[in-house]
């Protein structure tokens, strides 16, 4: 099935540091979603976004819905050990999402 | 807060076997979901199901059925198990079909393992 484009695949950072990954496709999306999953769980949402431009805030996470309606972009400040985990990106079709690769994100404290 | 419940957390079956995978949720969504995520493969759609006894294909739907006789209620079955079942799956679901504005929420998983 079709996937969308993720990036970076993993990284690691110091506590502390700022995290930026995004999310890119062919298509056009009229919704963006971003998941955070820790090993062994289910995908817990962090933030949807419904518009073109905008911006959305949830706690020390930033998500931005890109112009083009092809992309978005997620921001972590300031990150700490429980930021740990995989976080991927999903764009909302008719009956269906179709989800990025996801990017790992490990902390060192 | 929206909660999506699969019945087990870890399941091991025997080759063969029928499994029935169960998810309920309690927000009145209209869509259900059912997904396998896999290393290296991400997420794909088994089933999904708009509304009471409708069902669709998803992407890799062979070995298994759905059943979705309430609202809430949203059953995974692999008719006869075998080791490449072996997997994590996820119930997820969203309020609308026809509405944008309908993220998708999970349940926490169920790990399988089919021996």
């Amino acid at each position: 099935g079709q996937q969308l484009n993720q990036s970076p695949q993993s990284m690691f950072i110091q506590e502390g540091e700022d995290v930026s990954m995004n999310c890119t496709s062919s298509s056009i999306f009229n919704t963006w979603l971003w998941y955070k999953q820790d090993p062994g769980e289910g995908p817990v949402l962090l933030i949807a976004l419904y518009k073109a431009g905008e911006l959305t805030s949830n706690g020390r996470l930033t998500a931005q819905f890109g112009i083009t309606r092809k992309d978005s972009f997620l921001n972590i400040s300031a990150s700490i050990p429980s930021d740990v985990g995989i976080y991927f990106c999903a764009g909302q079709l008719p009956k269906r999402y179709i989800f990025g690769t996801g990017t790992r994100l490990k902390v060192l404290a | 807060d929206v909660k999506v419940t699969q019945s087990s957390r870890y399941l091991v079956k025997r080759t063969g076997e029928k499994v029935f995978l169960e998810c309920v949720q309690d927000m009145d969504h209209e869509n259900m979901f059912w997904y396998r995520q896999d290393p290296g493969l991400g997420l794909r759609l088994i089933y999904f199901s708009y509304d009471v006894k409708m069902k669709e294909k998803g992407d890799i739907p062979e070995g298994y059925s759905v059943s979705r006789e309430k609202k809430e209620r949203f059953s995974l079955i692999l008719e006869s198990a075998s080791t490449n079942q072996t997997s994590m799956y996820l119930c997820a679901s969203s309020l609308y079909t026809a509405s944008y504005n309908s993220p998708l929420h999970f349940g926490n998983g169920t790990r399988l393992t089919v021996t």
